[in-house]
């Protein structure tokens, strides 16, 4: 089966950058979209097609895709972001594969 | 605006059948993808399968395979994952979400929480 790893956690500092990774074999041939999840509330999905942003969510969010790993940066973190990140493929046989998860914590 | 709006909390017992709904407006929903996914306390997403309400096409993740059935009725835009024989490892929210044409899922339904305890 299809599987997407990403670190448990991240912290960052306000203002400053944070970078989460999520592997996978072969992750730059697929499409990678992004979602975070703050408590208590359904995923909103922040980049798509690897480095596309949905309106409505901020230009601090970009992404990146290349070989076996697609990176969402936050530029200028805000303590709004802090929340959990997930990555998301499709895979032919597995169908929508996700990430482990990543808490963002702003410090 | 594009809304999926699911059923709400379910308290099963064991052993118990069960069937969920979430329900689009906003967009013509015979011609895109619905998808189940799986949040059990404290974890991550699980993927558990997709359907074309246009003709009831579902497939589903080998982990879920056998396990819940996904359906649809067009007529009230809605889908539905059901259970035969509910578990207590069945316990989670359960989310909807439509897949759009690059494979991303957006919007989400609000979750729809099922508690199963004898």
């Amino acid at each position: 089966s299809y599987e997407l790893t990403q670190p448990p956690s991240v912290s960052v500092s306000p203002g400053q950058t944070a970078s989460i990774t999520c592997s996978g074999d072969k992750l730059g041939e697929k499409f990678t979209s992004w979602y975070h999840q703050k408590p208590g509330q359904s995923p909103v999905l922040v980049i798509y097609q690897d480095d596309k942003r949905p309106s409505g969510i901020p230009e601090r969010f970009s992404g990146s895709n290349s070989g076996n790993t697609a990176t969402l940066t936050i530029s200028g973190t805000q303590p709004m972001d802090e929340a959990d990140y997930y990555c998301q493929a499709w895979d032919s046989s597995a169908g929508g594969v996700f990430g482990t998860g990543t808490k963002v914590t702003v410090l | 605006e594009v809304h999926l709006v699911q059923s709400g909390a379910e308290v099963k017992k064991p052993g118990e059948s069960l069937k969920i709904s979430c329900k689009g407006s906003g967009f013509l929903f015979s011609t895109y993808w619905i998808a189940w996914i799986r949040q059990m306390p404290g974890k991550g997403l699980e993927y558990m399968g997709i359907i074309y309400p246009g003709d009831s096409d579902a497939r589903y993740s080998p982990s879920f395979q056998g396990q819940v059935t996904i359906s649809a009725d067009t007529s009230i835009s809605t889908v539905y994952l059901q259970w035969r024989s509910l578990k207590a490892s069945d316990t989670a929210i359960y989310y909807c979400a439509r897949r759009k044409d690059l494979l991303e899922f957006d919007p989400w339904g609000q979750g729809t929480l099922v508690t199963v305890s004898s």
